[in-house]
């Protein structure tokens, strides 16, 4: 039972380079979720999807696409990078339950952005 | 959305101290729950308290729903406890939309 799972780990891109991010869970988990982490600061969320079908906004989604293929992966993708878009990225999984917030998360992406 | 604080930002124990950890926040929440980050980055869960108190060993989290607050207890504190702790709840009339605090930064020296 692996758990969340994300890929890769690392990666640098140029300014306006694309690139997706993916993230697997095998808990059977209804929810998936992207943050991103920058120095100093908790996490923001990025997009959520709560069910299979359904994607939704969050804190901070400008920049940034995300796809729920199906119920166990959720990608993230990053169409033209900037430099602000530098940060660590994290995917987290809630359910299977309905009820069942609490969140597991991955082991994250470091992304730099030149 | 809501507003989380936590306190102290920063905490340096020698290793068999304990500490106590507050998570304020500015209205009421659902789906609290504490988190660990280790210093390899790993986002470790510790507890999903909505409200009560539980224990995991020498860890234990209270939550009182109504005065919108959170304390995380670490006694006989291990250098392995070191790390930052993290609080988040959900941003009000969304149980998917977690708001995290900035973290405390607690180093445990031997």
């Amino acid at each position: 039972n692996a758990g969340v799972t994300q890929t890769p780990k690392f990666q640098v891109l140029k300014t306006g380079q694309s690139m997706t991010l993916q993230c697997a869970q095998d808990m059977n988990h209804n929810s998936m979720y992207w943050y991103r982490q920058d120095p100093g600061m908790g996490l923001r969320l990025i997009y959520y999807s709560a069910s299979e079908g359904t994607t939704d906004k969050g804190e901070v989604p400008n920049g940034y696409n995300v796809s729920r293929l199906n119920k166990r992966e959720f990608s993230l993708r990053l169409e033209s990078a900037a430099p602000s878009q530098t940060s660590v990225y994290f995917c987290a999984s809630s359910g299977p339950s309905t009820g069942d917030y609490e969140q597991y998360f991955g082991p994250g992406t470091r992304l730099t952005v030149t | 959305g809501i507003q989380v604080e936590q306190s102290p930002p920063d905490l340096i124990l020698q290793e068999g101290a304990n500490s106590t950890l507050r998570c304020n926040f500015s209205d009421s929440v659902n789906n609290l729950q504490w988190f660990h980050q280790n210093p390899w980055g790993q986002l470790i869960n510790l507890f999903y308290i909505p409200s009560g108190t539980k224990q995991n060993g020498r860890l234990s989290a209270t939550t009182v729903a109504t005065e919108r607050y959170s304390l995380l207890y670490i006694s006989s504190s291990q250098t392995t406890d070191s790390g930052v702790y993290f609080c988040a709840g959900d941003s009000g009339g969304s149980n998917y939309k977690l708001t995290f605090g900035k973290g405390t930064l607690l180093t445990v020296n031997p």
